[in-house]
């Protein structure tokens, strides 16, 4: 089993949709969580991080963790065809694993007008 | 956020080659690392990049294939070795800086062996 499951997708919505992804992770000492978003032939940008339990938004962006089913989630209001591009959850633990990201295989988003 | 660029920002190189690869950041950082990024697949970490210091490696990654080098607090190398198609893959480099949580990655450098 992998440390951090994400469907690769693709997933493909119309604009003004709003799209969920999603993450499950199997290592309860994990305790940070990221999102980041990567156009092709790009690096990974960083969309949005948190450490608790609950919803965190910026913008149309909302982050959503539940550590009780190790399960997080990215929400995204009134999709943009900008939007199109892969999202990639990435989660790290504390003390030694400081900064060390294990991340998601990545989901393949597609807006069409 | 942090500005990082890498150099080159991509190669094709014979196999038996290698190739270092460079990574400059526009201000201090506190941490920096370097992931691979296989065709079609997510990012692995391969080291953490320490200052004046050894890289500290992951499992499956070792210093005579990925020797990394840091000599200052804005500045990374990590080298190819011995390179095999297999090795073909976008190689990044990424910082934290102060002791954030925030990481942020260079634009990549696209490697292609043959």
């Amino acid at each position: 089993q992998k440390e951090v499951e994400q469907d690769p997708g693709p997933l493909s919505v119309p604009e003004g949709a709003i799209v969920s992804l999603n993450c499950t992770y199997s290592n309860s000492a994990f305790q940070y969580f990221m999102w980041y978003r990567q156009y092709s032939r790009k690096g990974p940008e960083l969309l949005m991080y948190t450490y608790s339990s609950g919803n965190k938004e910026d913008g149309r962006f909302t982050a959503q963790v539940d550590k009780s089913s190790k399960y997080i989630s990215l929400f995204i209001r009134d999709s943009q065809p900008s939007d199109s591009a892969t999202y990639l959850c990435a989660i790290q633990g504390g003390g030694t694993s400081y900064g060390k990201l294990t991340f998601g295989q990545g989901t393949i988003l597609t807006v069409h007008p | 956020s942090a500005v990082i660029s890498q150099k080159p920002s991509r190669d094709i190189c014979q196999r038996g080659t290698s190739l270092t690869i460079q990574c400059q950041v526009d201000s201090q950082v506190t941490m920096m690392f370097w992931y691979r990024q296989q065709p079609g697949q997510s990012l692995t970490l391969i080291a953490t990049a320490n200052q004046g210091s050894e890289a500290t490696y992951e499992s499956g990654f070792v210093i005579d294939k990925f020797p990394i080098s840091r000599p200052n607090l804005t500045f990374s190398t990590l080298t190819v070795s011995n390179m095999s198609p297999e090795d073909s893959s976008i190689y990044l480099c990424s910082v934290i800086r102060d002791l954030s949580y925030e990481q942020y990655f260079g634009p990549g450098t696209r490697l292609t062996v043959t």
